[in-house]
């Protein structure tokens, strides 16, 4: 199975912030990756797909990057309703896997 | 607009079953992969099962396999999840999620059902 991780696992920031998340496959995934948020008590919400896409309805300041093992999301100017968990998950074989998520929070 | 509504959780005792179900809206159902995820208390998100839109490929995790089966009736829009000799750490919360169609993301979720296995 293709493990993922994703550093940092936490990380606090401010309004305004930039903050980048970055997540590492165990072999190599193509572009077959995803990232999620996700807000305590509610279900997750596609924010990039295939690595780089912006999903439907997802605002701007977020973007993903990264190809192979290496991947990275990035959230432009931090704004409160951002403050949530994040997880990525490979898709190039089955078993899917998720990362372990990344909590950011409010410094 | 797309829905999918979880249901069939509950309490279930060790070695026992369960029947997850979801139902669909709002799309060509049988166009699309459909996932289960699930999520124990406080834990991060592991991916369950998936299967293919005709139903002809399906798809789980090692935690599961041998256990669990997941079916659709594309008739219905419903998706299914077959439980069987579940343990404790099944314990989670399941969604039902609707995968994109030709690349990587589940852009569809439902709120949840909860399944706690305990005696």
């Amino acid at each position: 199975d293709i493990q993922m991780t994703q550093s940092p696992s936490s990380v606090s920031a401010s309004v305004g912030d930039r903050v980048t998340i970055t997540c590492r496959a165990s072999q190599g995934i193509n572009n077959w990756l995803a990232w999620y948020q996700q807000k305590p008590g509610r279900a997750p919400r596609l924010l990039i797909y295939a690595a780089s896409g912006l999903q439907s309805g997802v605002p701007s300041r977020f973007s993903g990057s990264g190809s192979g093992t290496d991947f990275t999301l990035t959230i432009n100017s931090l704004q409160p309703e951002d403050f949530a968990t994040y997880y990525c998950q490979q898709g190039n074989n089955f078993p899917f896997t998720f990362g372990p998520g990344t909590k950011v929070d409010m410094k | 607009e797309v829905q999918v509504l979880e249901s069939g959780g509950g309490l279930v005792q060790p070695g026992g079953s369960l029947r997850l179900s979801c139902a669909a809206s709002g799309f060509t159902f049988s166009s699309y992969d459909m996932n289960w995820v699930r999520q124990a208390p406080g834990k991060g998100l592991e991916w369950v099962s998936g299967i293919s839109g005709s139903g002809g490929k399906t798809y789980y995790a090692d935690s599961v396999k041998g256990r669990f089966t997941i079916s659709r009736d594309n008739s219905r829009n419903t998706l299914y999840l077959q439980m069987n000799s579940l343990r404790a750490e099944d314990t989670a919360g399941y969604y039902c999620a609707k995968g994109k169609m030709l690349v990587v993301g589940m852009d569809f979720w439902g709120q949840g059902t909860t399944v706690t296995v305990s005696s």
